[in-house]
Order: C-alpha cells, then structure tokens, then sequence
C-alpha cells in the first residue's frame, strides 16, 4: 500500500538550532511530495511541494525540503528555529498524477525552547 | 473572512444523532474534500468531489454521506452518530487547474459524540 511515513511524533528543539524533520515515502514512481503546517487551532496550509525540476525547494518561513530518490525521503529543514515555528508538520504524497489524493503522514509536532 | 468556512466550529451531540457539517469557499475551486483528523493518526480523507456532479468515497467513507449542493458548497453529514466519529473534521478545496495536492484548508469542526 502507499504510504507517508514521519519520524518521530514529537521533536524539540531550542530556539536557534536547527530543526529537521523527516519524512520518508514508499513507491517505485516518485510521488508528488508535499509539508503542511498546522498552527493551534487552525486548518492546515501548504510550507513547501516538490513535482518536478529541482531537488531542493524552499518554503515559507525559511523552511526547505530537499527530495532524494535513492532514500525515498523529503526532509524538513530549517537553519534556526523560532519560537513562532512551533506547530504540527504533515509530509504527504500524491501518487496518481492528477487524480490521485493527498495522504498524509501521521504528523510530528514541534515544540521550540527558549 | 475566511475562503473556506466551516460550520459549526464546535458541536457536541449524543450518539443516534444526525449531525451536517457545512463547508462554503469563496475561492472559485472546482475540487472539495473531507477530511478526518484524529491525535497521531494525521488527516483521513472522507469524500472528495472533483465537480459538482462528481461524488467518490475516500479511505473512511463508512457512516458518513456528503452533498455538494453547488459548486461553492460540500457539507458532510453523520446519519446517526457514534461515539469513535468524535474527532476534528476539516473541509479542503483546490483548483484542478494548479498542482495536484495543493489543498486550501478551513479551521476545522471539533465534533465530540457522546
């Protein structure tokens, strides 16, 4: 079955320090990748996606993911945490071209000290 | 305002209930889904609608029925409510015209059974 896989449900980071976050795919045909981010009590909205061209891309925020084939990963990273970026993070993939659906990771919640 | 509003925000019913979630968006999109949110689970996809004569079960459509009354309209509806439906349930569009996956999310409807 296609699946989105996250590590780690919760991360930590102190303020200043980088944040990586990991998500990793399963398919033989790379998927579209994209990060959410849920802030309390709000909907989710769109950090940053991956469909073709570039490996690397760059997000809201100052966040970047950068899509490896040969790990079936697309990481979440950022240089230096804020306390603002303390929030929930969900990887998900599109397979099926336009008529396939979202499926979303489990989600790891970020928490940053000060 | 928002684009994508959600009504209610917050409901509390009892088990047998019948309970309709509404969703309204401002932003002109084609395609309208459900989704589910449970803690350390993510999202779960519930239906989606590519058009308004266009209706398709996601991955837990069971005990729950959509209407999309116009193309700006998707509301979810609980026949008879169940104590395990209590969750966060949120509404989504996208454009079929931008990138697959690109959703624009309301702010949830926290729905408790009792």
């Amino acid at each position: 079955a296609q699946s989105v896989t996250q590590l780690g449900s919760h991360v930590s980071v102190s303020e200043g320090a980088l944040v990586l976050l990991r998500c990793n795919y399963s398919s033989s045909v790379p998927p579209y990748l994209f990060w959410y981010v849920q802030y309390p009590n709000q909907g989710l909205q769109l950090l940053l996606k991956y469909t073709t061209g570039a490996t690397l891309v760059k997000g809201i925020n100052g966040f970047e993911a950068e899509f490896k084939k040969s790990e079936t990963s697309f990481h979440l990273t950022k240089p230096s945490a804020h306390m603002s970026d303390a929030a929930e993070y969900f990887c998900a993939v599109v397979y099926g071209g336009s008529q396939g659906n979202l499926i979303f990771g489990k989600g790891t919640k970020l928490s940053v000290k000060p | 305002d928002a684009d994508v509003t959600q009504t209610p925000r917050n409901r509390i019913t009892k088990t047998g209930k019948r309970i309709m979630l509404e969703c309204s968006q401002t932003k002109g999109h084609d395609r309208m889904y459900w989704y589910r949110q449970d803690p350390g689970l993510g999202l779960r996809l519930i239906y989606y609608s590519f058009d308004v004569k266009d209706i398709n079960k996601g991955e837990i459509s069971d005990g729950y029925s959509v209407s999309r009354q116009a193309q700006a309209k998707f509301s979810l509806s609980l026949e008879s409510a169940i104590p395990n439906q209590t969750a966060l349930y949120f509404c989504a569009t996208s454009d079929s015209a931008r990138d697959v996956g690109e959703l624009f999310f309301g702010e949830g409807s926290r729905l408790t059974v009792l």
